[in-house]
């Protein structure tokens, strides 16, 4: 049983526009969220992350929303540049994080010049 | 660099022999987790240990599989007896004591002939 999902396999957009990754997830016990970028033949690079305390956190061009009740969250990207360009992947952990991470199969976002 | 650093990037075994991956954390990280990724897939979660201590290795295959974090060291997670199915790209992260980021390498490429 998938924990966390990512629904979309591959999302394109233009660029300078707004990408929106969705990810759900099943398990309550979540309470850690985070966001990896990938790019072929490199480990996942951290991006953003979010405690279940609160509904948004924002870094740069990266802004990440929580919706517990839907066991929800995005991760918008404004303006999309097409150095963007990778797989996204969703994670999730319990205890604040120091636990394993779960994660989704991956988006991959196309941003087009 | 002061980055989780893997090695080798890609090994080849043949059907039978073994397989050593060696990962050395962040300086200062004291908890290591290893994550496979097989094709089209998400990262899945193998071992969690700090020094000395296995933490949980609930995502480790019963039989062949094994991995260490010695108090001197990089972390080793060996696989005997390789088979095809074990071909994936093997993922190390670390993290800091009571951190919530983990952070990864640039993984091990195992190839099963």
């Amino acid at each position: 049983d998938q924990q966390v999902k990512q629904n979309s396999p591959s999302l394109s957009v233009q660029e300078g526009r707004i990408s929106i990754l969705n990810c759900d997830y099943t398990n309550s016990m979540f309470d850690y969220f985070l966001w990896y970028k990938k790019y072929p033949a490199e480990g996942p690079t951290f991006l953003i992350s979010i405690s279940s305390i609160k509904d948004k956190n924002e870094d740069g061009r990266f802004t990440v929303f929580l919706n517990k009740s839907a066991k929800h969250l995005s991760l918008h990207i404004v303006p999309s540049q097409p150095g963007d360009s990778a797989v996204y992947f969703c994670a999730a952990s319990s205890q604040g994080g120091s636990e394993k991470l779960v994660f989704g199969k991956g988006t991959k976002l196309t941003v087009n010049p | 660099n002061a980055g989780v650093m893997q090695n080798p990037r890609h090994l080849v075994r043949r059907r039978g022999q073994e397989a050593r991956l060696r990962c050395s954390p962040v300086k200062g990280h004291s908890h290591v987790y290893w994550y496979r990724q097989l094709p089209e897939e998400g990262l899945k979660f193998m071992v969690y240990l700090q020094k000395e201590n296995i933490i949980d290795e609930s995502g480790m295959p019963k039989e062949r599989f094994s991995a260490e974090f010695p108090k001197e060291g990089p972390s080793i997670l060996r696989i005997q007896q390789v088979v095809r199915g074990d071909s994936a790209a093997y993922f190390c992260a670390s993290a800091q004591v009571a951190k919530n980021i983990q952070y990864f390498g640039a993984g091990t490429r195992l190839s099963v002939l």
